[in-house]
Order: structure tokens, then sequence, then C-alpha cells
């Protein structure tokens, strides 16, 4: 069992819809990344968050260090949105296996 | 500001040939990371450096793999003699501060895709 859980490992949704990705971890962490890896393989950091909540456009993250557990939100998604949303968790990055997200229009 | 940048995009070797891959981070991080991902796996630590200096290579897989940063600027990954095991995208990522602190956001390359016939 990996250290760091995602959930769904895919997920299709037209385009509007309300997105949300999961992220459970079993091992002691003090902060989660959330990072997104476009089709060509690129990854970008999205948010390193520790506590609560954090905001950048149309992208919510949340996370409850006592209950181990992070979310990723996505507000309207756009088919610019689909890619592979990956969660790792530090002090060592540990990381999760990534939910495949495709946006359709 | 140029983002952190890898060499080569794609390497196909055969097996018991060498291959050294290239990172250059974003210049004045002091933080450089090596990240493997193999075919269905989730990315994997390899190694951490800060600046010159190894801080945690327990990720690395065997001594088959040495990286090295010298003057603490690019780092090279050299894998000598290559197995089929070590196909995969390699990443390398920076972040600033010092003391190696894992609460710097990292900025990742786009990676080498290495493949081991």
């Amino acid at each position: 069992k990996n250290e760091v859980e995602q959930s769904p490992q895919n997920l299709t949704a037209q385009e509007g819809e309300f997105i949300t990705i999961n992220c459970s971890y079993s091992v002691g962490i003090s902060a989660l990344h959330w990072l997104q890896q476009h089709p060509g393989g690129g990854i970008v950091s999205l948010f390193m968050l520790s506590s609560g909540k954090k905001k950048h456009g149309r992208l919510i993250a949340t996370i409850n260090i006592q209950e181990k557990h992070s979310s990723l939100h996505i507000t309207a998604s756009h088919p610019r949105d689909s890619a592979v949303y990956i969660c790792a968790g530090t002090d060592k990055l540990i990381f999760g296996t990534g939910t495949r997200l495709q946006v359709f229009p | 500001e140029a983002g952190v940048t890898q060499f080569p995009s794609h390497s196909v070797i055969e097996k018991g040939q060498t291959v050294t891959l290239r990172c250059d981070p974003i210049s004045g991080h002091d933080n450089l990371y090596w990240y493997r991902r193999v075919m269905g796996k989730e990315i994997k630590f390899l190694l951490h450096f800060v600046k010159e200096s190894k801080q945690d290579e327990s990720g690395m897989p065997n001594n088959r793999f040495l990286a090295e940063r010298t003057g603490g600027t690019y780092s090279t990954l050299k894998v000598q003699p290559a197995e089929l095991e070590d196909s995969g995208v390699y990443f390398c990522a920076s972040s600033q501060g010092l003391g190696g602190s894992f609460y710097n956001e990292q900025f990742f390359g786009p990676g080498t895709r290495l493949t081991v016939l």
C-alpha cells in the first residue's frame, strides 16, 4: 500500500463541472504539495500547504493534518485543466500515483 | 527568469551503456532534487543536494547511479551500466532556502525520458 493514496485514479468531467480530487496519507508529514503534470510531461507546482485552505484562480486546496487528508478542487472546469494531478507529502517528497483528469467540452 | 532545464529530453540506449543526465536549476536555488518515475508507478525521490553537498541520497536505487553537483550549480546523474529497469522519466527540481528545508516550493524541470533497450 502506497503511503500517499489518491482518488479517483481517473476522472472525466464535462466543461463547467466542479471537480474534487482527494489525497490521503498514512505517514506523518509537515506539508503537502499538489502538482500538475501536463500531457507533454512537465510538472508544475500548484500549491504547497500545511494547514487550512489555499486558493489560486479556479483552484482550491484544503488540508486537514489531523485527519491526514487533503483535497484539490477545480471550479468551472475547462478542457485545458486536463492533466494528471499529483499530491506529494513532505518532509521527503512522497508522491501519490496521480489522478488523470479529462475535461470534455 | 529561466526555469529548471534538463538535458537531454529523451535518451535511448542499450543495456550496459552509460548515460549522463543533466539538470540546470533555477539560478540561486541551493536545493536540487532528482526524482524518477518508472512506467505505471508513482514518482520516487532519488536524492537531494544542498549546494554541492548530498543532503539525502536514500532514494538512489543502487551504486550504478552517481549524482554530482560540482560547484553547486548544475547537477549530473550518471547511470553506469544501464539496465532495463532503469527506464523511466527522470525529473529534476530546485528550490530556494538553505538547510534543505522541504517547506520551500519546488520547481520541476520537464524531465528526461530514458529508455534502455
